[in-house]
């Protein structure tokens, strides 16, 4: 069984600029959520995807997007990109949509200079 | 809104030592609660978790952690601390409804393990 994978690691971009961010879900997953997790904090939540949909959403502004594909993988967009975009962004994935259980990668460090 | 708190943002303790991390949450209802568990540079594990059925929750790694209602907590207990414990450590309940689920998170605690 494969686990969540996220792409790429690291990442440096400069203020004003676009990022986009890669997630693959946990083998036999369909609904996949983003956090974000800036320095000494714990994981805020961005939004949820779900059979290629978004299926809630946090406190974030419209320039964080996602998109999720048939296979369950996911995309995070960030446009504009601010300094304090600055951070570990988490990806998670749960069997189905409203259950509790979700299943964490690597993140992927975001620096914006 | 439904929350968790954890208090001390660092814990220290020796190897062999008790550990004892604490959360407390605030809610209308019975929550689902967790703790996982973060090493540097990593993603969250998942500890344990709270789902209404035993009021006491073994997990990984030798943790476990006691649902108590009346005090409003979910404290992560471990009775001898190793040196490979240390990480950070959140909190996190589970809000929602049937066709959606999201974590909240606390803001964690350090566990340092000195020799």
């Amino acid at each position: 069984e494969t686990g969540v994978t996220q792409s790429p690691t690291h990442l440096i971009k400069t203020r004003g600029q676009q990022v986009t961010l890669r997630c693959s879900s946990q083998s036999g997953h369909n609904t996949v959520s983003w956090y974000q997790q800036a320095l000494g904090q714990g994981p805020q939540f961005i939004f949820q995807y779900y059979r290629e949909e978004e299926n809630g959403r946090g406190n974030f502004p419209p320039r964080f997007s996602g998109l999720q594909f048939p296979n369950y993988s996911s995309e995070l967009n960030v446009n504009a990109l601010e300094l304090d975009d600055s951070a570990l962004y988490l990806c998670a994935s749960s069997a189905r949509r409203g259950t509790y259980e979700q299943y964490f990668g690597p993140g992927t460090r975001l620096t914006v200079t | 809104a439904q929350s968790v708190t954890q208090l001390g943002s660092h814990v220290s303790v020796s190897e062999g030592a008790l550990v004892l991390l604490r959360c407390n949450y605030s809610s209308s209802v019975p929550p689902y609660l967790f703790w996982y568990v973060q090493y540097p540079n990593q993603g969250l594990q998942l500890l344990l978790k709270y789902t209404s059925a035993a009021t006491l929750v073994k997990g990984i790694n030798g943790f476990e952690a006691e649902f108590k209602k009346s005090e409003t907590s979910f404290h992560l207990t471990k009775p001898s601390a190793h040196m490979s414990d240390a990480a950070e450590y959140f909190c996190a309940v589970s809000l929602g409804n049937t066709g959606f689920q999201k974590l909240v998170f606390g803001t964690g605690t350090r566990l340092l393990v000195s020799p």
